[in-house]
């Protein structure tokens, strides 16, 4: 069984720009969120998505969105990008078929900004 | 909101010896999960191991244990007879049970690297 699939693994955007990071969850997982790592502030929550619908949001700018498509992939934007943008986002998957259910997680997108 | 806590930003320990990492967590709920993941030089995410609160009886995963103090908010990981491939990064995740947004996202500690000296 695939694991939590990212894409572009490593990426390098300009100040203003925007980036679109995509996500395949495991096979039959239908819940997907997401995650930003930097090393001041760890790992923050950004979203989460189920049956296309987001269900629960961090505490970050509007300029960071994402959706779900019917086949639980899932993709996240940031627009305007600023340098404090830099990171690693990690997508991550859970069957969510009870509260318990383990979120297993991808190998990250690297987004550097310059 | 919930906050994890791990004290020890960086632990070292000889390879086959024991290393036991902390982590204390703040909550109001009573039904929640507890997770330890590793994260290798890689940076992917790997569960370690799962605690139900609700359960008394600490996890075991082979030579990875827990101590789970619901009283105290306590959650710590015991590391058996240590392995080079057992360096990497770990953190302590909270994750609320109960329905709502909140059962949705896993609530992390800053993390402690763990060393292995051969």
């Amino acid at each position: 069984k695939a694991g939590v699939t990212q894409t572009p693994r490593y990426l390098i955007k300009t100040r203003g720009q925007q980036v679109t990071l995509s996500c395949s969850p495991i096979s039959g997982h239908r819940s997907v969120s997401w995650y930003q790592q930097t090393p001041g502030q760890g790992l923050q929550f950004l979203f989460e998505y189920f049956s296309e619908t987001q269900r629960n949001k961090g505490n970050f700018p509007g300029r960071f969105s994402g959706r779900q498509f019917s086949n639980s992939r899932s993709e996240m934007n940031v627009s305007t990008l600023e340098l404090g943008d830099s990171a690693l986002y990690l997508c991550a998957s859970s069957s969510d078929s009870y509260s318990g259910n383990t979120i297993y997680f991808g190998e990250g997108s690297w987004l550097t900004v310059v | 909101a919930q906050t994890v806590t791990q004290s020890q930003p960086e632990m070292s320990v000889q390879e086959a010896e024991t290393v036991t990492l902390s982590c204390t967590y703040d909550t109001s709920e009573s039904d929640y999960y507890l997770f330890w993941y590793k994260q290798p030089p890689s940076r992917q995410m790997i569960l370690v191991i799962r605690q139900e609160a609700y359960k008394q009886q600490n996890a075991t995963e082979n030579r990875f244990s827990v101590n789970f103090q619901k009283a105290a908010k306590s959650f710590s990981l015991k590391i058996s007879d240590s392995q080079l491939g057992d360096a990497a990064m770990y953190f302590c995740a909270y994750k609320e049970g109960s329905s709502g947004g909140s059962n949705y996202k896993l609530t992390f500690g800053k993390g402690t690297l763990l060393t292995v000296n051969p």
